[in-house]
């Protein structure tokens, strides 16, 4: 079995200030940890994904992740944020059982000027 | 990169009318895509996963009956909303990975999402 929990519903920063959004998650098995953006009305766009390899992972737009398995731990940080990165965001893991996916309930972001 | 096609973007139907949602793989095969529903400031929910050449397999609580699912190539699956009813309104997105990384280390492709209104 596994389970994604997004610790915090709602974020807001300021322009430039860092950002951190909280993921932990359960699983039985060994995981491959997506992070995911979602825009008003649009589908949702990889920024980065942790599978076994390096635990600090690097995505686009200046995203990076940390996994902690000791903590079960997946959280998301951007040093800067700009106002294109207020939307939502989504911790997913994945385990090979028919492909399925299990997601967060998502962290919307809002960035104040 | 992989790129998932889902149309129509947004549609408005009268209740007891059918709707029909495409998604496709752009640049890659996937055996397997996914079915999402999404409530107003909620995470998606699956709904069904479409296999190619095969019978869907739904999650509990979605009618097979009501929403219909084929996946008759490699590139395309639709989703059929039958007999609308305004309860069915929501947004409903597809997601596919690509054939030639199909395990769990690939991660999903979305489609841009379908705005379903049912009046």
């Amino acid at each position: 079995a596994q389970s994604v929990t997004q610790l915090d519903s709602h974020v807001s920063v300021s322009e430039g200030t860092p950002v951190l959004l909280r993921c932990n998650y359960s699983s039985s098995y060994s995981p491959s940890l997506f992070w995911y953006v979602q825009h008003p009305n649009k589908g949702l766009q990889l920024l980065l994904k942790y599978t076994s390899a390096a635990t600090l992972v690097k995505g686009i737009n200046g995203f990076e992740a940390e996994f902690k398995k000791s903590e079960t731990s997946f959280h998301l940080t951007k040093p800067s944020a700009h106002m294109s990165d207020a939307a939502e965001y989504f911790c997913v893991v994945s385990r090979t059982n028919a492909g399925k996916s299990t997601f967060g309930d998502g962290t919307t972001l809002t960035v104040k000027p | 990169g992989a790129v998932v096609s889902q149309h129509p973007s947004r549609v408005i139907c009268k209740s007891g009318t059918s709707v029909k949602i495409e998604c496709r793989s752009l640049d890659f095969q996937a055996t397997t895509m996914f079915w999402y529903r999404q409530f107003p400031k909620k995470s998606l929910m699956l709904m069904a996963t479409s296999n190619e050449g095969s019978k869907a397999t739904y999650e509990q609580g979605v009618e097979k009956d009501k929403f219909l699912i084929n996946h008759a190539s490699l590139t395309l699956s639709t989703l059929t909303v039958t007999s609308a009813h305004p309860e069915d309104s929501s947004f409903y997105i597809c997601s596919a990975r690509d054939w030639g990384q199909d395990d769990y280390n690939s991660p999903l492709h979305f489609g841009n999402g379908t705005r379903l209104t049912v009046t």
